[in-house]
Formats: C-alpha cells, structure tokens, sequence
C-alpha cells in the first residue's frame, strides 16, 4: 500500500484553466502539507493543514487553495493557471512531534502551456 | 530568507569515494535535523537525522555530523556507490510549533563507476 498518493502524476494543461491534483495518505498522521518544487529542485512549503486546520499558509497566490476534508486527505485546487506554475508539486505528511519526519508522495508533474 | 544554505550544488564521486554534502543554519530554535534523498521522478525520502544534542550519528554508510556551536552540520557517504546518485536535501525543524521543516537547496549527487 502507499503510504501517501498523489493523483493524477502527470498533468498538462493550458494557460487559464482550473485544476485540482488529490492527495491521500495511509499513515494515520495528523499533519499534511504541499510543497513545490521548482526546476532548480528547490522545495518551497506551501500549505499546511494539522487535523483539517490550515496552519501553515505561506506566501502563496491566492490561485491555489487547499481543501482538506479529513486529516486523511489533501487537495490543491489551482485557478486560472500561469506558466509559472509548471512545477512538480508534491504533498506530504508527518505526525507532528514524534521527530519522524516526512513522508513524501511522488509528485504531480504540471505542466502549463 | 534563506535559512538553511547547502553546498556543493553538484557532486561528482568515484565509486568507493567518500561523498561530503554540508549545510549551514541560522535559527538556534530549530531542534532536528533530517536529511532526504531524492530519485528521479520519486518523492524525498527521509534517510537520517539528528537531535543537536549528538555529535554525530551513523547508519550504514551514511554519517551525519552536527557542530552546534558553529551552526553546521553535513552529510557524509562512506563508500558511495552508483546507487547513491541522487538529489539530497538537508533540512532544520523547530518542533515546537507544527514542525515546519525548512529544507536547503540541494545537492545532486553522481557517483561514477
């Protein structure tokens, strides 16, 4: 089983329209985050929802707007998209202070044209 | 506000070599410090930590080495091997707010036959 999916892996798609990748994760862990990861492989937080509360909400287009319906899942929804949004965004998890670290997904690969 | 600087940006090793990756930080609040590799196409991947409270840790091939005082801490591989090519990331936490991990640059990582 994976411990975090993200769907879809691959996503192209032009200049304006409106997007969602879907993220779950199997670990019983009480905090998710987005992160983006630009071409320079530079990872950048984005979200963070601990218990479906948004506690992290960094400096972020207000385009993007996370969903979180249960503390087993977190979506990104992605309005009106940019070229400079290509990236591979990735969603991840944690169990806050137990000192474990994150659980990474694969990533969605965007693409914008 | 770069808090965590991580250098070399690129590393070419032979096989056999040791691999030395080093990482700076600034905030003495943060309290863990992971370091993740990435493949290809993958997620990061927690692959060691460490509390300031140690020196050094060791699992397997991959040693991490912390100097409190003088905020630094890196990342060595003892024998690298053409497996180990790979991106990897240095990361701090404070854990005592929701564990918001920041993480370094990076450092893509090619051990060569």
């Amino acid at each position: 089983d994976t411990a975090v999916s993200q769907t879809p892996k691959y996503l192209v798609t032009q200049m304006g329209n409106d997007k969602s990748i879907k993220c779950e994760q199997n670990l019983g862990h009480d905090t998710m985050y987005w992160y983006k990861q630009d071409s320079k492989k530079f990872l950048k937080i984005m979200f963070s929802y601990n218990n479906k509360e948004l506690i992290i909400n960094e400096t972020v287009p207000n385009r993007f707007s996370p969903k979180s319906p249960d503390k087993a899942h977190l979506n990104l929804h992605i309005n009106s998209l940019e070229l400079g949004d290509s990236a591979v965004y990735f969603c991840a998890s944690s169990q806050v202070r137990d000192g474990y670290g994150y659980t990474f997904g694969s990533g969605t690969r965007l693409t914008v044209v | 506000q770069q808090q965590v600087k991580q250098s070399p940006q690129s590393l070419i090793v032979q096989k056999g070599g040791i691999s030395i990756i080093n990482c700076a930080y600034e905030n003495t609040a943060f309290d863990y410090f992971p370091w993740y590799q990435q493949f290809p196409g993958k997620g990061p991947a927690l692959l060691i930590a460490i509390r300031p409270d140690v020196s050094e840790k060791k699992e397997g091939r991959f040693t991490i080495s912390f100097n409190k005082s003088a905020k630094q801490f890196s990342l060595h591989i003892m024998d690298s091997q053409p497996g180990d090519s790979a991106t990897y990331f240095c990361a701090a936490v404070y854990s005592g707010g929701y564990q918001k991990v920041t993480f370094g640059t990076g450092t893509k990582l090619q051990v060569i036959p």
